[in-house]
C-alpha cells in the first residue's frame, strides 16, 4: 500500500459544482496533513493544511479530516474554470520535515 | 521578495555530462529540500538540508550529491547525467517549525528547472 493515495483522475466538474477531492493515507500515526494545487508547468503551491479531525475551511476550500479512517478531502465550492489543476496531498513523515505526496488529482472544471 | 529561486530553468545535458543546480530563498527559512518529479510517480524528495551545515538523503538520492552553501543556497550536483535522470527538479523551503507535535511546517516551492538528459 503506497503511503498516500489518490485517484489521478481526470475528475470532471461542471462551473459552480462542488469538487470533491480525496486522499488516503496508510501510517495511523500521521497527525498533519497539507493540499497543493499545482497548475501545468508550474511548482506546488500551498491551499491549506489540517491537523485536527473534522473540517477546517478557508474560502471556497474546506478540508475534512478523519483520522480513524485515515482519509482526507478537500473540497471546493462553486468550482470556477481556475481551479483547474492537479491536487496534490501531502503527509509529514516521521520527524515531520520530509514529506511524502501522493500522484495528485487532476480536476477539470468547465465552463 | 522572490521567495524561492532556482536556475537554471531548462538544462539539456548528454549522458555523463555534470551539472549542478542552484536554489535560493529569502525568506530566512532554516530547512530546504530537492525533489524531483515524473509523470505517474509524483514528487519524491531527493535530499533535504533540516539547517544549515546538515544534509540527508530523501527517498531518491542515487546518482546526486548536495550542498548547503549558507542559511540561503541549497545546491543539487548531478555529477555523472544519465536519461533515468530526466525530470523535473523542484527546490523548496520551510521554517522547519511544529506546532504541540503536529508539523504546520508550510514548504514553499521554486519554479523548477527543466531537466533533459540525452
Amino acid at each position: 500500500q503506497k503511503e498516500v493515495e489518490q485517484n489521478s483522475g481526470p475528475l470532471s466538474v461542471p462551473e459552480g459544482a462542488i469538487a470533491s477531492l480525496n486522499c488516503t493515507y496508510s501510517d495511523r500515526g500521521s497527525q498533519s496533513f497539507f493540499w497543493y494545487r499545482q497548475y501545468s508547468g508550474k511548482s506546488p503551491e500551498l491551499i491549506m493544511f489540517i491537523y485536527s479531525n473534522g473540517d477546517k475551511e478557508d474560502g471556497r476550500f474546506t478540508a475534512q479530516l478523519n483520522k480513524a479512517s485515515q482519509y482526507v478531502s478537500l473540497l471546493i465550492r462553486d468550482s470556477q474554470p481556475s481551479d483547474s489543476a492537479t491536487y496534490l496531498c501531502a503527509v509529514p513523515r516521521t520527524g515531520f520535515q520530509k514529506l511524502v505526496f501522493g500522484t495528485g488529482t487532476r480536476l477539470l472544471v468547465s465552463p | 521578495n522572490a521567495g524561492v529561486t532556482q536556475t537554471p530553468k531548462f538544462q539539456v545535458l548528454k549522458t555523463g555530462q555534470s551539472m549542478t543546480l542552484q536554489c535560493a530563498q529569502d525568506m530566512n527559512h532554516n530547512s530546504m529540500y530537492w525533489y524531483r518529479q515524473d509523470p505517474g510517480m509524483g514528487l519524491r524528495l531527493i535530499y533535504y538540508s533540516a539547517s544549515e551545515g546538515t544534509t540527508d538523503k530523501g527517498e531518491v538520492p542515487n546518482g546526486y550529491n548536495v550542498s548547503r552553501l549558507n542559511k540561503r543556497e541549497f545546491s543539487l550536483r548531478l555529477e555523472s547525467a544519465a536519461p533515468s535522470q530526466t525530470s523535473v527538479y523542484f527546490c523548496a523551503s520551510s521554517k522547519g517549525t511544529t506546532s504541540g507535535g503536529a508539523s504546520t511546517d508550510t514548504q514553499y516551492f521554486g519554479p523548477g528547472t527543466r531537466l533533459t538528459v540525452l
